[in-house]
């Protein structure tokens, strides 16, 4: 199983929608996570953090569920600036960040 | 204030040619990150360094790819020969105290043709 895995989308939205995507994780020992953003040909930006159950940024929402070993993102009322691709990374804290291939968000007007 | 600073930002080379990236972190943070991205393998950790300390070089390819830190505000990654395999994005990311809050340099885009 791949450390990180995530689907690579492309998610077409329309403005104002509410999309959600997941992120699976191996490593049971991950503490805290964390999505990075990166727009094309850009560099990855840090978007989120989330050390407990979830954690919530104005339209963004992180939840984690442990037990299954996931983490998913929620962004509600989609802008067109949201175009972007959404990078997952947990972290064990005695290793560097290992990134996930990332989900590719596409808000259409 | 300057971010993570990265040079050149593209680098067209022909295959054998010696290739050098250039890093400079962000002043004050202590640990430098090496990674380069691919459609194909995403983005991969090539090498890290706590304090100008490498400390875990096992993403590094092969023996062609070689990097230093020889003070805290530098550091390069050298490719020789390049390999056309090697074409990337190549990103040094910085951070304070710790590995998790990374910031990154701009990237250099590497064509070896």
């Amino acid at each position: 199983r791949k450390e990180v895995e995530q689907d690579p989308g492309p998610f077409n939205v329309p403005e104002g929608a509410t999309v959600a995507f997941n992120c699976t994780y191996s490593n049971s020992a991950s503490q805290s996570f964390f999505w990075y953003r990166q727009d094309c040909r850009k560099e990855p930006k840090l978007l989120m953090s989330v050390y407990s159950s979830g954690n919530e940024d104005g339209r963004f929402t992180a939840q984690l569920n442990r037990a299954s070993q996931y983490i998913s993102l929620l962004i509600r009322d989609s802008k067109l600036s949201d175009s972007a691709t959404y990078l997952c990374v947990p972290f064990s804290g005695n290793t560097p960040l290992v990134f996930g291939k990332g989900t590719r968000l596409s808000v259409i007007a | 204030d300057a971010g993570v600073i990265q040079s050149p930002r593209h680098e067209v080379t022909e295959m054998g040619q010696e290739v050098t990236l250039r890093c400079k972190p962000i002043s004050g943070h202590n640990s430098l990150f090496w990674y380069r991205q691919t459609m194909m393998r995403g983005l991969e950790l090539l090498i890290y360094f706590n304090n100008n300390v490498p400390i875990d070089d096992s993403g590094m390819p092969e023996d062609r790819f070689s990097a230093k830190m020889p003070n805290a505000s530098f550091s390069t990654l050298k490719i020789q020969p390049s390999e056309p395999r090697d074409s990337a994005v190549y990103f040094c990311a910085s951070s304070l105290a710790g590995i998790e809050k990374l910031f990154f340099g701009s990237g250099t885009q590497l064509s070896v043709l």
